[in-house]
């Protein structure tokens, strides 16, 4: 069964501090891998997308790493703002399949 | 681009009620998918359509739920008659996509739908 894994399920860090996401997936075939970030009452908005061949794409103070063989990815948010309070969800899509399997997303705190 | 439109915003209503949740996806896309979304469960995809048309409706709960998209610039959700459990928020979203490469396109998500049965 397809499904994607994230952790922590919550995370408080204080504004400046570095944190980081981890997903883990057993997609398969696997096409792409996408982090959303989610806003409080807004829809998820696309930061990353990568197929296997990435194993690392960077949107501003967002990166995010893949390992495919592993079958793991991390979002690393560098020197945390206040507006990056929110719910970031990794997303995995099936080889072939126009269907997304969603992680539950972990939510972000960044405290003053 | 105003981005993916929904509405209502907001919609409370007694169990039974029949509901109907409308999109208007991004102009130009071809591809618009209803998902739903619960602390309990997460996104959970409902139905997709390509170029109108449905293609999968796997995710549709049960036959309370129905959906439509007579035209490329609209889509509603239907449930009737609605029950508490259908308490959640109802997201819109649309891709420009071919089937070939459909695994690959950016979705754009409306701000959702926030439904309440009471």
């Amino acid at each position: 069964k397809n499904q994607v894994e994230q952790s922590p399920q919550s995370l408080i860090i204080l504004e400046g501090k570095n944190c980081t996401l981890q997903c883990n997936y057993t997609v398969s075939p696997f096409s792409n891998l996408r982090w959303y970030k989610q806003d409080t009452g807004r829809g998820p908005v696309s930061l990353t997308i990568m197929t296997f061949s990435e194993n690392t794409k960077s949107n501003g103070r967002y990166t995010a790493t893949l390992d495919a063989d592993t079958k793991q990815s991390s979002l690393h948010i560098t020197a945390s703002q206040l507006s990056d309070s929110a719910s970031y969800i990794c997303v995995v899509s099936v080889r072939g399949y126009s269907t997304l399997t969603f992680g539950k997303g972990t939510m972000l705190l960044v405290s003053p | 681009d105003a981005g993916v439109i929904q509405s209502p915003r907001h919609e409370v209503t007694e169990m039974g009620q029949e509901v109907t949740l409308r999109c208007k996806p991004i102009s130009g896309h071809n591809s618009l998918f209803w998902y739903r979304q619960t602390m309990m469960r997460g996104l959970e995809l409902l139905i997709y359509f390509n170029n109108n048309v449905p293609i999968d409706d796997s995710g549709m709960p049960e036959d309370r739920f129905s959906a439509k998209m007579p035209n490329a610039s609209f889509s509603t959700l239907k449930i009737q008659p609605s029950e508490p459990r259908d308490s959640a928020v109802y997201f819109c979203a649309s891709s420009l996509t071919s089937l070939e490469a459909f695994s690959y396109n950016e979705q754009f998500f409306g701000p959702g739908t926030r439904l309440t049965v009471l």
